[in-house]
């Protein structure tokens, strides 16, 4: 069994301030991670994704994740906010042998000028 | 190169009818997936098409919902007698191949509202 789960449906913080939104996982078998991001009335676009190349993942747009086995978790992580960063952001698990994602329920991120 | 394009974009039906969404995947990609977004139940994984092999189908919420993919490239997910709970974006991906490796490349989504 997999799942995902995003603490924090909303998330708050000023432009130029650390972005950290959170995600921890439960899977049977080692797990590939995902963070997607959705921008207002359009798809899902791939931030980064561990697939146990290196536990530190760095991603687009500045976005870096880090996969904590120990803790189980795969927080995102962003030093300096921007104003375009405003979106919602789903974290995803899919085991390996498996072909489908499991997401989280996501989070939505605003950035305060 | 062009990317995942659903359509239509908004579909509004009234309870009881059907409706077809439409997938068109990424040149070259072998699988396809369909997920649903709802207020109630997030980002859900309903079906998936891998080459000519059967699709795994187990996330499909009720026999109303089927899906079919021609030729290995355009998909269409048809829901029957449409319910209220229904209404949701219908999400479509795609990959190179289906395993847990590869990206899934998302398209717009359709929205459908059920009336």
């Amino acid at each position: 069994a997999q799942s995902v789960t995003q603490l924090g449906s909303h998330v708050s913080v000023s432009e130029g301030a650390l972005v950290l939104l959170r995600c921890n996982y439960s899977s049977s078998v080692p797990p590939y991670l995902f963070w997607y991001v959705q921008y207002p009335n359009q798809g899902l676009q791939l931030l980064l994704k561990y697939t146990s190349a290196a536990t530190l993942v760095k991603g687009i747009n500045g976005f870096e994740a880090e996969f904590k086995k120990s803790e189980t978790s795969f927080h995102l992580t962003k030093p300096s906010a921007h104003m375009s960063d405003a979106a919602e952001y789903f974290c995803a698990v899919i085991s390996t042998g498996a072909n489908n994602l499991f997401f989280g329920t996501g989070t939505r991120l605003t950035v305060i000028p | 190169g062009a990317g995942v394009s659903q359509s239509p974009s908004n579909k509004v039906t009234e309870k009881g009818k059907d409706v077809e969404l439409r997938c068109d995947p990424i040149s070259g990609h072998t699988a396809l997936y369909w997920y649903r977004q709802s207020l109630g139940q997030g980002l859900e994984f309903l079906i998936y098409f891998q080459g000519n092999s059967a699709p795994d189908k187990s996330g499909l919420p009720s026999d109303r919902f089927s899906a079919e993919r021609t030729g290995g490239s355009v998909s269409t997910l048809t829901i029957q007698r449409t319910q209220q709970e229904d209404s949701a974006v219908y999400l479509c991906a795609s990959s190179l191949v289906a395993d847990s490796y590869n990206e899934q490349f998302f398209g717009p989504g359709t929205r459908l509202t059920v009336l």
